[in-house]
């Protein structure tokens, strides 16, 4: 089974600096998702990645998928204190399989 | 758009007791919806895909005779937790996916805490 490993594992960073967070997957990923967490509540869609090299970005959040499609990174720029939450990447292993296997998440705080 | 709704959003019920929850696409029909369950601070583990009219497919070591999920309708899906014991205590979050839209997208629900005494 596919397994994600992110790193780190939880994140404390002063606002206004600059962060990454890494998702690492044992098999080549078909899709990696990007998601938001806030304590006890739902997921926010933040990015789809697909195609090796692929980059996406949206606000202040920027997406990379590798080209051999193992590992993905989420960079913020600036960080705020409304990006403060869990973040969780999820892989999709094969084409036409919906399932979703979600990474290990990482906390993010802000600190003012 | 693709909001997914989730009642009730908490719920606190007795050991051995049922607990029904609703998984709703508000703006959207859902080809399938995915059930999972989270402990605190972990992930998310899938415990079920349910496609509208058809049987749902759990994942391995979940209860189907525990976990029923019905699938009523495209908007539509119920996980009830029978004979619920403490164990059960969990935040549960449903997902769909968008019918004709990118598959493999899963809009979630913002989950329901359940906590059995």
């Amino acid at each position: 089974s596919q397994e994600l490993e992110q790193s780190p594992q939880s994140l404390i960073v002063q606002e206004g600096k600059n962060l990454t967070i890494n998702c690492t997957s044992s098999k080549t990923l078909y899709g990696l998702y990007w998601y938001k967490q806030k304590y006890g509540e739902g997921l926010i869609f933040l990015m789809m990645l697909q195609k090796g090299g692929e980059e996406k970005s949206h606000e202040k959040i920027t997406a990379k998928l590798d080209e051999k499609k193992q590992q993905s990174s989420l960079h913020i720029t600036a960080s705020q204190p409304s990006h403060a939450g869990i973040y969780l990447c999820g892989a999709v292993s094969n084409f036409g399989n919906e399932k979703l296997t979600f990474g290990t998440g990482t906390r993010l705080t802000i600190i003012p | 758009g693709a909001v997914v709704s989730q009642h009730p959003s908490w719920v606190i019920c007795k050991s051995g007791t049922s607990v029904k929850i609703e998984c709703r696409s508000l703006d959207f029909q859902a080809t399938t919806m995915f059930w999972y369950r989270q402990f605190p601070k972990q992930s998310l583990m899938l415990m079920a895909t349910s496609n509208e009219g058809s049987k749902a497919t759990y994942e391995q070591g979940v209860e189907k005779d525990k976990f029923l999920i019905n699938h009523a309708s495209l908007t539509l899906s119920t996980l009830t937790v029978t004979s619920a014991h403490p164990e059960d205590s969990s935040f549960y979050i449903c997902s769909a996916t968008l019918a004709g839209g990118p598959s493999d997208t899963q809009y979630f629900g913002p989950g329901t805490r359940l906590t059995v005494l």
